[in-house]
């Protein structure tokens, strides 16, 4: 069945490090991709998505493109700030429509 | 503002009792979903709803139940059959079948 494997965290960074958080799904077809965002104590916020291979979601700073060749999707950031520590999920929309959900990669930037 | 309403942010259960979580949504959205999270690991599906008077089980429906009378709402029961309930619980609702789902900020379930 469809899958999605995130890197483990948590991932400890320098306030103006580089990010990328990996990111490999299972699936049948070409699914939609997205990247979620999770703050301490809220819910899930949507930060980027992609629909087709080669498309790049991009928002906030962050980018994520649709690698069909190597059935990835990996979450990068130039120049991170405290203000990104979260927990990030990567999802792909299975045919059912459903969501599919990786385990989360915890981000901690430290100033 | 549009968006999604979980309430209470935190719940206390007793052991052998039902405690039902509010879902409240007024972005008109047709498809509504609940999650389970339990630290370290991703979101699980408990039951979803398509569409009013309609819903279906997911990944981990036992021990939980849910209706879907009105549009905007889709309230989450934790029953005493569920025997590990202390987790946080997540609505998330979803306009169309391309489009993202939204999520509530959440209910912490702790038992006593």
């Amino acid at each position: 069945g469809d899958s999605v494997t995130q890197m483990e965290g948590p991932v400890t960074l320098s306030e103006e490090a580089f990010l990328t958080i990996n990111c490999t799904y299972t699936a049948t077809g070409y699914p939609s991709l997205f990247w979620y965002v999770q703050y301490p104590g809220e819910g899930l916020q949507l930060l980027l998505k992609a629909t087709k291979a080669d498309d790049k979601g991009s928002n906030k700073g962050f980018e994520a493109t649709y690698r069909k060749e190597t059935t990835s999707f990996h979450l990068e950031k130039g120049s991170v700030q405290v203000s990104d520590s979260a927990v990030y999920f990567c999802a792909l929309k299975a045919s059912n429509y459903q969501l599919i959900w990786g385990a989360g990669t915890k981000l901690i930037i430290k100033p | 503002d549009g968006g999604i309403t979980q309430s209470p942010k935190y719940l206390f259960r007793k052991e052998g009792q039902n405690v039902t979580l509010s879902c409240e949504q007024n972005l008109n959205h047709d498809a509504m979903y609940w999650y389970r999270q339990d630290p370290g690991q991703g979101l699980r599906l408990i039951y979803y709803s398509q569409i009013v008077n309609d819903f279906q089980k997911g990944d981990i429906a036992e021990g939980y139940s849910v209706s879907r009378e009105k549009k905007e709402s889709f309230p989450l029961t934790v029953t005493s059959a569920q025997k590990n309930p202390t987790a946080f619980y997540l609505c998330a609702s979803r306009s169309g079948t391309n489009q993202p789902q939204h999520f509530g900020d959440g209910t912490r379930l702790s038992i006593l």
